[in-house]
């Protein structure tokens, strides 16, 4: 049983530039969630999946920001037009089960630079 | 609206004392979840417990323990004889009963035992 995973772990881009984010989420889990930590900070919540819907949107998520989950599986995160304050820790976590009784599973985080 | 509040920001102790994290959370709802996670230097968060808000039996896991008390909205989380691998940041979390409901989390509490 692996794992949820995330791709690049680390990016470093140029203010303005385009970045995607890729998260796998442990296999049977049919829920996504995408959070940002920066430095010092705990993660805070952008966005979140049941299958490949997306069922809720945190004010974080600006209109620069766009997250799919296209089959329900794994998950892009694409961030246009990057800006310096968007250098963070970007995780992606998931969880399965029907009702609330369950917890989220995180992946190592993929940490994007903006110079 | 949801808050965690985790007051202790840094705490350093020396291998084998006992040390206690605060946890306070602040929510309207009646059915809520409470977690703890830890953090690493590799960064992935890594859950440790959940808590169902109507059950207020304290847990223990080995050298970890968790005191539970609504009539103080606290969610404290104790180490046992502690070890240098227990160096890491701990977040709690509170999570409301919806299904699928994202997590808040308190600014973590870095905790560094020196051998």
């Amino acid at each position: 049983d692996t794992g949820v995973s995330q791709d690049p772990r680390h990016k470093i881009t140029k203010r303005g530039q385009n970045v995607t984010f890729r998260c796998d989420p442990i296999s049977e889990h049919n829920r996504l969630y995408w959070y940002r930590q920066t430095l010092g900070q705990g993660p805070e919540f952008l966005t979140y999946f049941q299958n490949e819907a997306q069922l809720e949107k945190s004010r974080l998520l600006s209109d620069r920001f766009s997250a799919e989950r296209p089959k329900g599986s794994f998950s892009t995160l694409e961030i246009q037009r990057t800006e310096q304050g968007d250098s963070a820790m970007y995780l992606c976590a998931s969880s399965s089960g029907a009702g609330a009784n369950y917890e989220q599973y995180f992946g190592p985080g993929t940490r994007l630079t903006v110079t | 609206a949801q808050k965690v509040t985790q007051a202790q920001t840094e705490i350093s102790v020396v291998e084998k004392e006992d040390v206690t994290l605060d946890c306070v959370y602040e929510t309207r709802d009646t059915t809520y979840y409470l977690f703890w996670y830890k953090q690493p230097p590799s960064g992935e968060l890594v859950f440790l417990i959940r808590r169902n808000s109507f059950d207020e039996q304290n847990e223990i896991s080995g050298r970890y323990s968790w005191n539970f008390q609504k009539s103080t909205s606290s969610f404290n989380f104790t180490i046992t004889a502690s070890q240098v691998v227990d160096s890491a940041v701990y977040f709690c979390a509170l999570r409301r009963e919806t299904s699928g409901s994202r997590l808040t989390f308190g600014e973590g509490t870095q905790l560094t035992v020196n051998p």
